[in-house]
């Protein structure tokens, strides 16, 4: 079955940092998104990306934030300046006519 | 105000018993998930419902749109099934962005 691929599994980083969360989605869905899950708590959602742009976001993706598909199967996000309280497990899902609403594995981001 | 409520937060059963987790939500939606997530991390998709009842192997999951109430049931439960369940609702079909219930920590116990 189809897996959406997320890399690295944990990345550890400087407050004040730039980090990239890289995803590769199913190749035939179209729809992309990122999800984050501070320790502890429900997860949020953060941004969907369709037709090569953000189709949504949530408050949470301020302008410290960016998505983008670089080529035909990255999709990656940025975290421009890391805060300690960006430290939170970060999912990438997509969705499609077939497989459904699938997600990666997850990203580790600790922030020290 | 939470869009989607989850009960029990906790569930502690023995294994072979019959477990329901229900979910409550107070916004419209076009798509139901329940989702399964590991000590690990990972989030696996169990079932996406808009109408109805789907069954997969020992998990049942059903949805009452008029009551804006679903729950998902497992039977024979085993202790492989520990994990938290988590119940997430979305607008746009199975293209929509989805919200998160706190989700169900679920214990069997051998």
């Amino acid at each position: 079955e189809p897996e959406v691929t997320q890399t690295p599994s944990h990345q550890v980083t400087q407050m004040g940092q730039e980090v990239i969360l890289r995803c590769v989605p199913i190749s035939n869905h179209l729809y992309f998104y990122w999800y984050r899950q501070i320790l502890g708590q429900k997860v949020e959602f953060l941004v969907s990306f369709y037709n090569n742009e953000i189709s949504e976001k949530s408050e949470i993706f301020d302008d410290q934030f960016s998505v983008e598909r670089p080529d035909g199967s990255n999709f990656t996000l940025k975290i421009r300046s890391t805060k300690l309280e960006d430290s939170a497990m970060y999912f990438c899902a997509s969705s499609g006519e077939y497989y459904g609403y699938t997600f990666g594995s997850g990203t580790r981001l600790t922030v020290v | 105000k939470n869009e989607v409520e989850q009960s029990p937060q906790n569930l502690t059963a023995q294994e072979g018993e019959f477990i329901t987790i229900n979910c409550s939500y107070s916004v419209g939606i076009s798509a139901l998930h329940w989702l399964q997530q590991h000590p690990g991390g990972g989030i696996v998709s169990l079932f996406m419902l808009s109408s109805g009842k789907k069954k997969h192997g020992r998990l049942i999951a059903t949805i009452n749109i008029q009551e804006k109430h679903s729950s998902l049931h497992i039977t024979a439960s085993h202790p492989r099934d520990s994990a938290v369940y988590i119940c997430a609702v979305s607008s746009g079909g199975s293209q929509g962005n989805l919200i998160f219930g706190k989700g169900t920590k679920l214990s069997v116990k051998p």
